[in-house]
């Protein structure tokens, strides 16, 4: 089955105690990117990734890393997360060149930081 | 600031009624996409509309897309209890620069079906 997977699917951790997401998908997509959803905000771009290393910022970045060392693999790292951060967040991945074809979601991550 | 502003942010109808919901975005676009999110979960791609089309269906979801307004529409026909989510329409921009193959959402109609 075409998915995109994140684990965990909960998190509640503790100002500054750095944290991984992961991400994986089975489809060979080359794009893969990383939002946070708030009340009010919509869904925002954190980082996105072309291919394999190959990353650039999107449009809410600060205090986040990412890494695109395997096609199907893009963690999202909070080095030092903060109260802020507290935040639903997704990642998705689509195939294809330019952005023509839909984007398949990952269950989603909810992440609690006090 | 938002690229794609959904209007209204809430829609409260009866199963078998129509219900459309309006998006509103500020710069040239590639495509247009719905998508629908059922209660804290993953968005799941309904339909993609590309700049050169000006209507699409899929089942009982209808899409315009009026680029000379920069407006868009989704229209879900005889709705159903199981339609109520919210729907987020998403702006695709041109291939370069730092908006390559970037979705950029709006805010979202939270769409309530009652039985």
């Amino acid at each position: 089955e075409a998915q995109v997977t994140q684990n965990p699917r909960y998190l509640i951790t503790v100002t500054g105690k750095k944290l991984t997401v992961t991400c994986s998908q089975n489809m060979n997509h080359e794009y893969m990117s990383w939002y946070r959803q708030d009340p009010g905000l919509g869904l925002r771009q954190i980082y996105y990734s072309m291919n394999v290393e190959v990353t650039d910022k999107g449009d809410v970045p600060e205090g986040y890393k990412v890494s695109r060392k395997e096609k199907r693999n893009f963690p999202l790292i909070l080095e030092s997360p903060s109260p802020n951060q507290t935040s639903l967040y997704f990642c998705a991945s689509r195939g294809g060149g330019l952005a023509e074809y839909e984007q398949y979601f990952g269950p989603g991550t909810r992440l609690t930081v006090t | 600031s938002q690229q794609g502003e959904e209007d209204p942010q809430a829609l409260s109808i009866q199963e078998g009624e129509n219900a459309t919901m309006n998006c509103s975005y500020k710069t040239s676009i590639n495509n247009l996409q719905w998508y629908r999110q059922n209660s804290g979960r993953g968005l799941v791609h309904l339909i993609l509309i590309r700049s050169n089309e000006r209507e699409k269906h899929s089942g009982r979801l209808r899409v315009t897309l009026d680029t000379s307004k920069k407006s868009s529409s989704l229209l879900i026909t005889a709705s159903r209890a199981a339609d109520t989510a919210s729907y987020f329409c998403a702006t695709a921009h041109n291939a370069g620069g730092t908006s390559y193959g970037k979705l950029t959402f709006g805010q979202g109609t939270i769409l309530t079906v009652h039985p």
